[in-house]
């Protein structure tokens, strides 16, 4: 089936620093990608469309400059977390379709702790 | 509003227990799909229902869409530690344009 990866999968990073991370689908190509963030044992918190070639399209409540989304080509998206500061430690996950409609694969997720 | 609901979100049972997740909606799915996902880790697809009324089995795991295609249940036989995760299901529906979420059941199988 159809893999999707990130990276990295855990990040520690200081208060007022930006962390990237990538979104790559390996045997496909996602024109589409979304963006997820997940407290512990909650569901997925749909942050942000990803559109190749795009300007994304992000969720009610979600900060734009906070969290910048860049899909540049149609195997790689990344989540950029500007000026991280601790409330911003979760895990983000991401996911592009490639199966039958409505089917989405995931990502290994990738934990952000800003100390 | 939760556009999807599941109950129960939280779940612990011993080995050996059947169990019944459900996941329902006042709104028509046009699929519905069943995730798990275990923690640390991205969720994995387990299984795609679009039919109305039905059935679909991977070994222990029944899945069932129902007849109007709002609801959905995910039966799993003989539980086993390693069916501990969060199990989640989502759908795409005509009204909105992305994949909807429900919030999640989170179930223990304790050995």
């Amino acid at each position: 089936g159809a893999v999707v990866s990130q990276h990295p999968s855990w990040v520690i990073c200081k208060s007022g620093t930006s962390v990237k991370i990538e979104c790559r689908s390996l045997d496909f190509q996602a024109t589409t990608m979304f963006w997820y963030r997940q407290f512990p044992k909650q569901s997925l918190m749909l942050m942000a469309t990803s559109n190749e070639g795009s300007k994304a399209t992000y969720e009610q409540g979600v900060e734009k400059d906070k969290f910048l989304i860049n899909h540049a080509s149609l195997t790689l998206s990344t989540l950029t977390v500007t000026s991280a500061h601790p409330e911003d430690s979760s895990f983000y996950i991401c996911s592009a379709g490639g199966g039958g409609p409505g089917e989405l694969f995931f990502g290994e997720g990738s934990r952000l702790t800003v100390l | 509003t939760q556009l999807l609901e599941q109950s129960p979100q939280f779940l612990s049972i011993q080995e050996g227990e059947n169990l019944t997740v459900y996941c329902n909606s006042s709104s028509v799915f046009s699929s519905l799909q069943w995730y798990r996902q275990e923690p640390g880790e991205g969720p994995v697809l387990l299984v795609t229902v679009v039919t109305g009324g039905e059935v679909k089995k991977l070994k222990r795991l029944t899945f069932q869409f129902g007849d109007a295609r709002k609801d959905s249940s995910l039966h799993i036989t003989a539980a086993q530690p390693g069916d501990t995760g969060l199990y989640l299901c989502a759908g795409d529906t005509t009204s909105y344009d992305k994949v909807i979420f429900g919030p999640g059941t989170s179930l223990s199988v304790i050995p």
